[in-house]
């Protein structure tokens, strides 16, 4: 069964600084990422995706993705207060075609 | 204006009980799922569905059952409802089985 670590559990950063989240897979069929925030009382959305190499961004949000490692790392840089959520990572598996969740990161932003 | 529609938003039952969470998406998705998000637990995958077929299932209680009556309908009856059972539901769906979830705003189910 596809494990997915999602690391750091818990993160403080200050108004204005740069939150770095970390998530792994331990299936060497995956194939496509995910990242979903959730704030308090709502529902996941998805916040940006990722299959190739490399790195994708969009605003103050930065996706970088290892295949070889399959590490993925979600970057937010000028942190705003309103990015105090839940934020989950989500992997698919091309031999399950599952799409399996991690345990997710709570960060907090500081103003 | 929600494109996935659970109803209802919350819900208070009583041990022994048996419930009904709707879901209703109107994305035009062939895939639907139920997840379960708890204090004690994270997100947790129930059900898949594809094309009103059941396609995978993680949840070990038979006391959970999911019912497809449309292609765009999967409603969970839980039976023999238990304390332990509380937790928010979310429905969610995607275009085909795997692709990018949506989901829907949860139904936030208590029993006393």
């Amino acid at each position: 069964q596809q494990k997915v670590q999602q690391s750091p559990e818990s993160l403080i950063v200050p108004e204005g600084g740069m939150a770095s989240l970390n998530c792994t897979s331990s299936d060497r069929n995956v194939d496509y990422f995910w990242w979903y925030r959730q704030h308090s009382g709502k529902s996941p959305k998805m916040l940006m995706s990722i299959f190739s190499n490399g790195e994708k961004e969009e605003g103050r949000f930065t996706v970088h993705l290892n295949k070889a490692s399959l590490h993925t790392s979600l970057h937010i840089r000028d942190s705003q207060p309103s990015d105090s959520a839940l934020y989950l990572c989500a992997a698919r598996s091309s031999n399950t075609n599952k799409v399996v969740f991690g345990t997710g990161t709570r960060l907090q932003v500081l103003p | 204006d929600p494109k996935i529609i659970q109803k209802p938003k919350y819900l208070v039952a009583v041990t022994g009980s048996e419930k009904i969470l709707i879901c209703e998406q109107y994305l035009g998705h062939n895939a639907m799922y139920w997840y379960r998000q708890s204090a004690k637990k994270p997100l947790e995958f129930m059900f898949s569905y594809s094309y009103q077929k059941l396609m995978d299932n993680q949840t070990a209680s038979s006391r959970f059952q999911p019912q497809s009556s449309k292609k765009n309908h999967l409603d969970l009856q839980i039976t023999a409802l238990k304390p332990d059972d509380s937790a928010t539901y979310f429905c969610a769906s995607s275009q085909s089985s795997a692709e990018t979830l949506y989901f829907g705003s949860g139904t936030r189910l208590t029993v006393l």
